[in-house]
């Protein structure tokens, strides 16, 4: 089945700088990668996603990155701010694996005013 | 337009008690899935239901673990003779209807903080 690999586990950085998080996935298969954002006791919220037949992504702040031949993506957020500080989760879906996501090990991210 | 709603929220169990989780799903899927957090990780698959049928249980644990989606009414994961192993954020997550591997994007509920006396 899919493995999906997180790094790091904490990041901090100061309010303003750049933040990114990597992923790496095993399964070539897969070709749904969303991202998500937990703030503590809450949902994980979908922030952004990408399918395999891009290699980036934007939304504002927010990027993904996708390299299909070394199987990892990236989140890249710029210009942090205090309300960026949550865990982040990726996650990746095989189209043979019913649809589940395999989530990776999240990070938390620390926004230093 | 209402989000995944799952109830409830907390719900604290004695060892060998029945925990009963509900989630319904935004309006408009018909695809349901449970995953189980631990403190301090990541979000692991039990089952993926849709309407009546249990498509994929591989995450669930083969005793006391039970998941139905009804034609009427939310979807229901059940824990028989409670564990304090089973402690966790239990989340449901829905995604709209559409052909098999579309890609749609899956959206969480609130989650249910389950805690084992």
């Amino acid at each position: 089945g899919e493995n999906v690999e997180q790094h790091p586990s904490t990041l901090s950085v100061q309010e303003g700088d750049s933040a990114v998080i990597k992923c790496t996935y095993s399964d070539s298969a897969s070709n749904y990668f969303p991202w998500y954002k937990q703030e503590l006791g809450k949902r994980p919220q979908l922030i952004i996603d990408i399918r395999s037949n891009v290699g980036e992504k934007k939304d504002q702040r927010i990027a993904v990155t996708l390299n299909k031949t070394a199987k990892h993506f990236s989140l890249h957020i710029t210009e942090t701010q205090p309300e960026d500080s949550a865990v982040y989760f990726c996650a990746a879906r095989s189209p043979f694996g019913n649809e589940k996501l395999t989530f990776g090990t999240g990070t938390r991210l620390t926004i230093i005013p | 337009n209402a989000g995944v709603m799952q109830n409830p929220r907390h719900l604290v169990r004695r060892r060998g008690q029945e925990a009963r989780l509900r989630c319904s799903p935004m309006k408009g899927h018909s695809h349901v899935y449970w995953y189980r957090q631990l403190p301090e990780e990541g979000l692991k698959f039990m089952v993926y239901l849709q309407k009546e049928n249990i498509i994929d249980e591989s995450g669930m644990p083969k005793e006391r673990f039970s998941a139905e989606f009804p034609k009427e009414g939310p979807s229901i994961l059940r824990i028989q003779q409670v564990v304090r192993g089973d402690s966790a954020a239990y989340f449901c997550a829905s995604s709209p209807n559409g052909v098999p591997y579309s890609n749609q994007p899956q959206h969480f509920g609130d989650g249910t903080r389950l805690s084992i006396l």
